[in-house]
Order: C-alpha cells, then structure tokens, then sequence
C-alpha cells in the first residue's frame, strides 16, 4: 500500500507563520477529501472534511481548498500547538489510504 | 457523547491471531450512513488504514492485509472486531478504530479512539 504523496513531507516554520500542505491524487477524487492532524501519543484528529469544510471545533486559522487531483491544508497565524503531523485521505472510494504525511516543527 | 474504546492484547506472539474489539457509546452502528473504520500506525511510519465496516454490514478492506483482515460487529454490544490472522513483526503498531459516517457522499473519520499498542514478538 503506497501512501499518497503530500508536500513537503516535513518542514519547520515559526510561530505567526503561514504555511501550506499539499496532497494529490491520481485521479480526481471531486471534493471527497479530508485532513487531519496527528499529534505523538494521541489519536488523530479530523481538521477538514470534503476539501473544505472546517471541522466543529477546529480553529479558524486551517484552511482547506482544492478540487479534483489537487489538494491544500492552509494553516495561518501557526500556533506551538500546532507542531504535528497532517494527513490528506481521499474517500472518494475505497480503500481510503491516507496521504504519507507531513511533518510540521514549530522553530 | 461519542466514545470509542479498543481492547485487546498488547503483546502477541508471531503467526498467532489479534483480536481487537472496538466498543463504542453515543450513536448506533446500524444508524444510517454510519460506520466504523480500523486504522493503524506502525512505529515511525504514517497510517495506514485497515478497512470499514458500514452500517447496513459490508466492509470495506484495504487489500494488501489480504485475507488476514476480517472485520465484524456484534449491535447488542455496541462492539467491532478486528481480527488479523498470522501475524508478524510488521503488525507491531498502534490500533485505532474510530467512527466514520457519510454526510453528502463524503466518508470521514470524526471521533477516534486512544488506539491500542499491539507488539508482535516471541
């Protein structure tokens, strides 16, 4: 099972910043994509569903857009919690394999 | 409120079989549109996602685990199962199941586990 690719796979940026995460697929998937992050010792958690739709909950400052095979999680104004790992999965049909992750450091 | 909770063994020996259960509060596993995802994480790798149980009973599976993967349910204990026959080494990962409705045709994962550490060693 090849993991989607996502880019970067990891970077660090600093408090205040803005960065974006990229996922794409093979083929379109319409809007049927979903973003989560990952944090160490915790259970992942959805940040995004159908490409852009905010999760309940989710802090305004993540962003998702994109259609069809390209995809964007937008996090603005990075905060320390924020140091995590972020999926892309598309469930456009099965299976529903999850992006290979990208692994963001908070400097 | 909506909770899952997986159990099982932490320590399983190699070609032996895991049997995870995934025991959830707080929504029906026949509701409609509802279902039930199994997802793990090997040590130091990303996720992977292991298959989905829907609400009117078929599941989903993620090929590569062959025919090793089987996922069922019992409703009169709000429970799904995972069972992972002859297991190896590379089974050694973090359980997660987590609940995955369907709302205007897109499946999500919202509610998720603590996960369950499984170790595949003699």
């Amino acid at each position: 099972d090849i993991p989607l690719p996502q880019s970067p796979s990891s970077l660090a940026a600093s408090v205040g910043d803005k960065v974006t995460i990229t996922c794409r697929t093979s083929q379109s998937v319409v809007n049927y994509l979903n973003w989560y992050q990952h944090k160490m010792g915790k259970a992942p958690k959805l940040l995004i569903r159908a490409a852009s739709i905010l999760q309940s909950g989710v802090p305004s400052r993540f962003t998702g857009g994109g259609s069809g095979t390209y995809f964007t999680l937008t996090i603005d104004n990075l905060q320390p919690e924020d140091s995590a790992t972020y999926y892309c999965q598309p469930t456009y049909t099965s299976p529903y394999s999850f992006g290979q992750g990208t692994k963001l450091e908070i400097k | 409120q909506v909770t899952l909770r997986e159990s099982g063994p932490a320590l399983v020996r190699p070609s032996q079989t895991l049997t995870l259960t995934c025991t959830v509060s707080g929504f029906s596993l026949t509701a409609r549109g509802m279902g039930v995802t199994w997802v793990r994480q090997p040590p130091g790798k990303a996720l992977e996602w292991l298959a989905l149980l829907h609400s009117d009973g078929e599941v989903y599976y993620n090929t590569p685990l062959g025919t090793r993967l089987t996922v069922s349910r019992d409703t009169s204990k709000s429970q799904v199962l995972l069972t992972l026959t002859n297991v190896d080494p590379d089974d050694t990962a973090t359980y997660y199941c987590a609940r995955a409705p369907m709302f205007a045709g897109v499946i999500f994962f919202d509610y998720w586990g603590q996960g369950a550490l499984v170790t595949v060693s003699s």
